[in-house]
C-alpha cells in the first residue's frame, strides 16, 4: 500500500510569513494526525481528525495554526503568521481508526526553516 | 499525568545486544509502541504490545513491559549497524477519544 504522503519536503520562510502543508494519508485510513517535532524532541501532537471532524486540537495554536480536512481524505495545516520558534519538522500520520490497536504510520515530514 | 521518559543515548559494538528503556507515567495506557526514525524520514512502526501482555517477540526484536512499574524495553539482538537511529517509545491513552504520546527517543549508536 502507499504510505502518508506530505508536500513540500523542505520550506524556508522569514517570520511574519505564511506557509502550508498537504498531507495524503494512507488510503481507507479514517484518522490523521499532524505532530510537531523540534529538534532533539519527541513528536508533539497538534491536532487529531477522525474523518473530516476535529477529535483533540489541545495543542494547537490557534491563534496562528489552524488545519482542515474537509472531504474526509487529505489534509492542510497553515502557520499565519510564522514565528521563529515555529522551525521544526512537521509530521503527518494516518491510521485505521482511534483505537489504540491501530498504529500510526507516519510520512516523511516537512522541514520547516523560519528565520 | 501523560509522560514518557527515555534516555537519550546508547553506544553498543556490531553483534552485540541494544536494551533501550522508557518509563510512563498513564497506568490507562491501552498499547505501547517502539517507532524507528533514520535521518530525513518519518517514523517507522518497529512493534507494539498491548497492555495485558508482558512479552513479544518478533525476530531480532524483544520487548518487555512491567506494568507494575510501568517499564517498557525494547531489546535488539545481534545489533548492526543500520539498526542506527533514533528510537522512540510511545503510549496509547484512552482520554475519551485515543491519544499517543512519544517520548524524546533514544539515539543508538553501533560502532563497526
Amino acid at each position: 500500500e502507499a504510505g502518508v504522503a506530505q508536500s513540500p519536503r523542505y520550506k524556508i520562510i522569514e517570520k511574519r510569513q505564511s506557509v502550508a502543508f498537504w498531507c495524503n494519508p494512507i488510503s481507507g485510513h479514517a484518522t490523521l494526525y499532524w505532530y510537531q517535532q523540534i529538534l532533539g524532541q519527541g513528536p508533539k501532537l497538534l491536532i487529531q481528525f477522525q474523518n473530516n471532524g476535529v477529535v483533540d486540537d489541545s495543542q494547537l495554536p490557534k491563534d496562528r495554526f489552524s488545519a482542515e480536512r474537509l472531504k474526509g481524505v487529505d489534509s492542510t495545516l497553515k502557520i499565519q503568521p510564522a514565528k521563529l520558534e515555529d522551525s521544526a519538522v512537521y509530521l503527518c500520520a494516518s491510521s485505521r481508526n482511534q483505537g489504540g490497536e491501530s498504529p500510526l504510520h507516519f510520512g516523511n515530514g516537512t522541514r520547516l526553516t523560519v528565520t | 499525568g501523560e509522560d514518557v521518559e527515555q534516555s537519550l543515548f546508547l553506544s553498543v559494538r556490531e553483534g552485540d545486544s541494544s536494551v533501550i528503556n522508557c518509563t510512563y507515567t498513564d497506568s490507562s495506557s491501552t498499547y505501547l509502541y517502539w517507532y524507528k526514525q533514520e535521518p530525513g524520514a518519518g517514523l517507522q512502526l518497529l512493534t507494539y504490545i498491548f497492555s495485558n501482555m508482558d512479552m513479544k517477540q518478533d525476530q531480532r526484536l524483544t520487548v518487555l513491559l512491567n506494568k507494575k512499574d510501568k517499564h517498557l524495553s525494547l531489546r535488539i539482538a545481534d545489533t548492526q549497524t543500520g539498526d542506527s537511529a533514533i528510537y522512540f517509545c510511545a503510549e496509547s491513552i484512552d482520554t475519551g477519544g485515543f491519544k499517543t504520546i512519544f517520548g524524546a527517543g533514544t539515539r543508538l549508536f553501533v560502532k563497526a
